[in-house]
């Protein structure tokens, strides 16, 4: 069964105090792993497209990475405003499937 | 462009009552998305059409829940009757070049069944 799993579900960080958020996935037919942001009470807001093991993308204090097994989302120096839920999703040959997220607060 | 449009941003209803989402896609977009959001099971893909055409409904959890899209700028998902079990906040997506594009999230309804 296709499946993703992220860790952990909830991470407290100082400001500037840089970490990782993991996401780990068996599915058949990967075709895409895709990185989402989410404030509370709005929709997931697209982050990155990771289609390939090896493969890296940023975004101002945010590096993916992929891997065969696993996406990792780094956070460098974060800031309060990067406090969020952080979505992982890949995508198989028919849907996207979402993980349950990693609720993150970044405090000052 | 103003992004996916969702109406209601708030529903609450008595269960059994006949409930319809509404979501406008951006422009140009011919994927269209619909998802429910709950603390237990995270984001599940309801169901997606591509030019207004259903293509994959498997994740339509039984017969009372039904979408359609009449044309390119309107969908919507109906529920009837409701159950409080049907409590969660759905959200509506559309991407532009295929299913494996980015997708753009509506800001979604909160839906509260009593």
């Amino acid at each position: 069964e296709d499946q993703v799993t992220q860790s952990p579900e909830a991470l407290r960080l100082q400001e500037g105090e840089s970490s990782s958020l993991n996401c780990s996935y068996t599915v058949s037919g990967l075709r895409g792993l895709f990185w989402y942001r989410q404030d509370p009470g709005k929709g997931p807001e697209f982050l990155f497209t990771l289609y390939s093991a090896g493969e890296e993308k940023e975004k101002e204090r945010l590096k993916a990475t992929l891997t065969k097994k696993e996406s990792f989302l780094h956070i460098t120096a974060p800031k309060p405003e990067d406090s969020a839920t952080y979505l992982c999703a890949v995508y198989n040959t028919d849907k996207l499937i979402f993980g349950t997220g990693t609720r993150l607060q970044v405090f000052p | 462009d103003a992004g996916v449009i969702q109406s209601p941003r708030h529903e609450v209803t008595e269960m059994g009552q006949e409930v319809t989402l509404r979501c406008k896609p951006i422009s140009g977009h011919d994927y269209l998305f619909w998802y429910r959001q709950t603390m237990m099971r995270g984001l599940e893909l309801l169901i997606y059409f591509n030019n207004n055409v259903p293509i994959d409904d498997s994740g339509m959890p039984e017969d009372r829940f039904s979408a359609k899209m009449p044309n390119a700028s309107f969908s919507t998902l109906k529920i009837q009757p409701s159950e409080p079990r049907d409590s969660a906040v759905y959200f509506c997506a559309s991407s532009l070049l295929d299913r494996t594009s980015e997708q753009f999230f509506g800001p979604g309804t909160r839906l509260t069944v009593l």
